[in-house]
This record gives structure tokens, sequence and C-alpha cells, in this order.
């Protein structure tokens, strides 16, 4: 059975760095075309895509956020990490790690962690 | 390319049929489009994919349509689980974008 599940801190302060950490089972992420995303959700609004890897190591991240981001994968913990810096009130919102299994379902995410909630404040 | 959704919100019955609208800022392959549901509280939930295929598990009261710019998502005789947000997104090739949502409200 597939699942993901998303850990890092519940707070933190402006200006720090965030790191969360997708922890996934049921797949491999380095079968071909596998790919896992990190999608983020400020309180009553819409998704939002920050960053994707997949199964070669290729990054792809979401332009607003780009020089704040970083994606990496540890495959052998099946886990992807990432990490955001200089948070920002702004930045608070539930965080989601996701797959996308190009192969089987195409440009969309199939299966989603149950997200981290990130609040940013002093 | 932006996402635009619409109704931004809509209050119906159970048993009424629904369509919901995207529509892009430029034009998208239509296997790029895909449509979520997300109730309080939860995940969103893949159930369209490619504009028109059903993600596993989906029931075939859920259809999706459309090409070029305008994409939609129908729902036939909601049931009372089907009321929730719905929100269309995008896979570009330099962007992945999701629209604002639409929610369905139980009238």
């Amino acid at each position: 059975q597939v699942s993901l599940r998303e850990s890092g801190p519940a707070l933190v302060k402006p200006t720090q760095t965030l790191r969360l950490t997708c922890t996934f089972s049921g797949f491999s992420l380095t079968t071909n075309g596998m790919c896992v995303s990190w999608i983020r959700q400020p309180p009553g609004k819409a998704p939002e895509f920050l960053a994707r890897i997949d199964w070669e190591g290729d990054k792809f991240y979401s332009t607003s956020v780009e020089t704040r981001l970083t994606i990496s994968k540890d495959t052998t913990e099946n886990q992807v990490v990432l990490t955001m810096t200089d948070m920002d009130p702004m930045d608070t919102g539930t965080y989601y790690c996701a797959r996308t299994p190009i192969t089987m379902v195409p440009y969309a995410f199939d299966i989603w962690g149950q997200g981290t909630k990130v609040i940013v404040s002093s | 390319s932006m996402l635009t959704q619409s109704p931004g919100t809509l209050s119906l019955s159970p048993g009424e049929g629904v369509t919901l609208s995207c529509r892009a800022s430029q034009s998208a392959l239509s296997r790029y489009v895909a449509w979520y549901q997300q109730k309080p509280g939860q995940a969103p939930r893949l159930l369209i994919y490619g504009a028109s295929n059903r993600a596993t598990g989906i029931p075939d009261r859920f259809s999706g349509s459309g090409s070029g710019t305008d994409f939609t998502l129908t729902i036939n005789s909601l049931e009372p689980e089907d009321f929730a947000v719905y929100y269309c997104q995008q896979y570009g090739r330099s962007s992945i974008t999701f629209g604002q949502g639409t929610r369905l409200d139980i009238k």
C-alpha cells in the first residue's frame, strides 16, 4: 500500500530555515517515472506547488520561491527532504508531499500525505 | 499559466448534477489537466487526470472533459459526500499551478 507522511517542526520563527521530511512506502523513487513533490496550502487558500524531484534526481522548483528552496532525496531511507530558508509569516500553512508516477498517472498527484501544519511566528 | 475556476461557490441539493469550470490563461494540452476534491482537514484527493481519466476508485458519476483553455468537471447526481472544494491543476513545462477552487455547499 502506497503512503506518504510528512514530518517537521510545527512552529518556526521568521528568518529561520524550515526542514521537512517526507517518508514514503509502497513505492521506490528509483523506479522509472517516479516523482515526489512538495505542495503547500495556506489556510483557506488553494494548494501551491513548491518543488519536485524525480527518479533520476532531477529537480524542478516553483519560480516564485525557487531561491529559498532545496529538495533532496535519500532513496535508501525512502525519504524526500525540503528545506525552505528565510521563513516568513506568509509561509504559514499545511505542507504536503505527493507522488506522481508518470508512467501510470502522468502529470497529476495521485497519492498525498496527510500534511503537516507549519506556523511561522515569533 | 493561470487557472480560473468558476463559480466560486455553489449551493446545491443531493441528487442534482453540476458542471464546474476551469479556464487556463494559456492553451493547455489536455493530458496535463487534473481535478481534485478536498474536504475539511484532509489532503486533496485526485479525481481526474489527463482531463478525462478517472483515478483509481473514483465513482463514475465524476467525469472530466475539455481542451485548449476550457476544462470541466461534471458530477452527476450529487451524493452527500460530494460536498467539498474542487480544484483544477495544470502540470506545465515551466510551472505547476492550481485553480483557486470551487466550493460545493449543501442547500
